[in-house]
């Protein structure tokens, strides 16, 4: 099965500050991509999507797309304490069977 | 008015128990999914339905039975349950398969004793 890769973290970052999400993936074949963000005891939320290369931003968050490097990346601006929670790179896997792979997710910690 | 819902939201059975869980969305969406989320909070794909025809079906023993009555409806149904069954299962839904956003339900948390 292909693979995505992100860092489990906890990744801590002081509130007002850039948080920032970074996911590795190995199939080239893949053409969309997600940010899910997941708090604690509750389901998996889609914050981003992202098909081709380059910067696409919404409100506060910015998805950035390397296909070339594979390299997919969310950054959270003026991070908030309501920012905290896990945050999942999805990615679709082509093929016989059309799906997303999840990463394991990085939690974020937004430091007061 | 709730988008993906699941029944049970919580599920507390011994081992060797048969259980269902049940879906439904209002999306209009063609395509639902079931997930299963274990301890280390890992997000594993089970099944996939596309207009009530099973697309995806990953290595899941076969103790577990997806069924879809129609395109707004999946269901789970596992046999003789066991501990390592034991995690929230996560119902979602898409446009159409694969490439498009997904949609989950707040969870199933099932515990085998």
């Amino acid at each position: 099965q292909k693979e995505v890769e992100q860092n489990s973290g906890p990744l801590s970052v002081p509130e007002g500050a850039i948080a920032s999400l970074n996911c590795t993936y190995s199939d080239r074949g893949s053409q969309s991509f997600f940010w899910y963000r997941q708090y604690s005891g509750k389901s998996p939320e889609l914050i981003m999507s992202i098909y081709s290369n380059g910067d696409k931003e919404d409100g506060r968050f910015t998805a950035q797309l390397n296909k070339a490097s594979q390299y997919v990346s969310l950054l959270i601006r003026d991070s908030q304490p309501s920012d905290s929670a896990t945050y999942l790179c999805a990615v679709n896997q082509r093929g016989r069977d059309d799906k997303i792979i999840f990463g394991k997710g990085t939690r974020l910690h937004i430091l007061p | 008015d709730t988008a993906v819902s699941q029944t049970p939201k919580y599920l507390v059975t011994q081992m060797g128990n048969d259980k269902s869980i049940k879906c439904e969305q209002n999306l209009g969406h063609d395509t639902m999914y079931w997930y299963k989320q274990d301890s280390k909070k890992f997000l594993k794909i089970m099944f996939s339905y596309n207009n009530k025809e099973l697309i995806i079906n990953e290595t899941v023993p076969n103790r577990f039975s997806p069924k879809s009555p129609d395109k707004a409806h999946l269901n789970l149904h596992i046999n003789s349950l066991e501990l390592g069954d034991s995690a929230v299962y996560f119902c979602a839904s898409s446009q159409e398969p694969g490439s498009y956003e997904q949609y989950f339900g707040p969870g199933t948390r099932l515990t085998v004793t």
